[in-house]
């Protein structure tokens, strides 16, 4: 069974600019989250989908914002990029809502500058 | 507000310690908690979940366990070895909808 994938593996891209990021999570799983995380720090939460519907936000200024598909497979878009936005951006998929173990995918790479 | 610590930031052992590492976190009302792995540049693996009714978990030489009332964790390695080198992070669900709030990690370096 594929794990999380994530698209694309690693983004160059200069401030101002728009960018958009994908993930699928695994087959069955319903729920997709999405995590920032800066060089020596812990993920940071930005949003959590599940059916489709934003369950969660973090707190994330709002040239963040996301979407679930149909196939629950998800993007996060981040418009006016600025060279702070440069991190590691990983997504997790579960099965359920909540109390249910979180699986990552292997994250994009993302360098503003 | 929910905050979530990890001591020590970095650890250097000798192959073969058993070692132990520190998550801790300020409020009790979880419903979960989980330890990941992270080798440099790359996503997180998950090594064990606990939920909030358990004390503990086994995977392997790996055992977590979870005091909800102090509001601490700890992930146990026995028998290090060099492939266990990697940043270890704990991160705690307090919403219930996998808002997985995480710590800074743990680095490990585990050498011959």
């Amino acid at each position: 069974d594929a794990g999380v994938t994530q698209s694309p593996t690693h983004l160059i891209k200069t401030r101002g600019q728009q960018v958009t990021l994908r993930c699928s999570p695994i087959s069955g799983h319903k729920s997709v989250s999405w995590y920032q995380q800066v060089l020596g720090q812990g993920p940071q939460f930005i949003f959590q989908y599940y059916e489709k519907e934003e369950r969660g936000r973090g707190n994330f200024p709002d040239r963040f914002s996301a979407r679930q598909f149909p196939n629950y497979s998800s993007e996060l878009n981040v418009n006016a990029l600025l060279l702070g936005d440069s991190a590691l951006y990983l997504c997790a998929s579960s099965s359920g809502q909540g109390l249910t173990e979180a699986f990552f995918g292997q994250g994009t790479r993302l360098t503003v500058v | 507000k929910q905050e979530v610590t990890q001591i020590p930031a970095a650890l250097s052992v000798p192959e073969g310690e058993n070692l132990v590492l520190n998550c801790s976190f300020t409020d009790s009302a979880i419903y979960n908690l989980q330890w990941f792995r992270q080798d440099p540049g790359k996503g997180l693996t998950s090594l064990l979940l606990i939920q909030s009714s358990q004390r503990e978990q086994t995977s392997g030489r790996l055992n977590a366990s979870l005091d909800k009332s102090s509001g601490r964790s700890t992930l146990y390695i026995a028998a290090s070895q060099p492939g266990d080198s990697a940043t270890y992070l704990c991160a705690v669900d307090s919403g219930g909808y996998n808002k997985l709030i995480f710590g800074a990690g743990t680095r490990l370096a585990v050498h011959p």
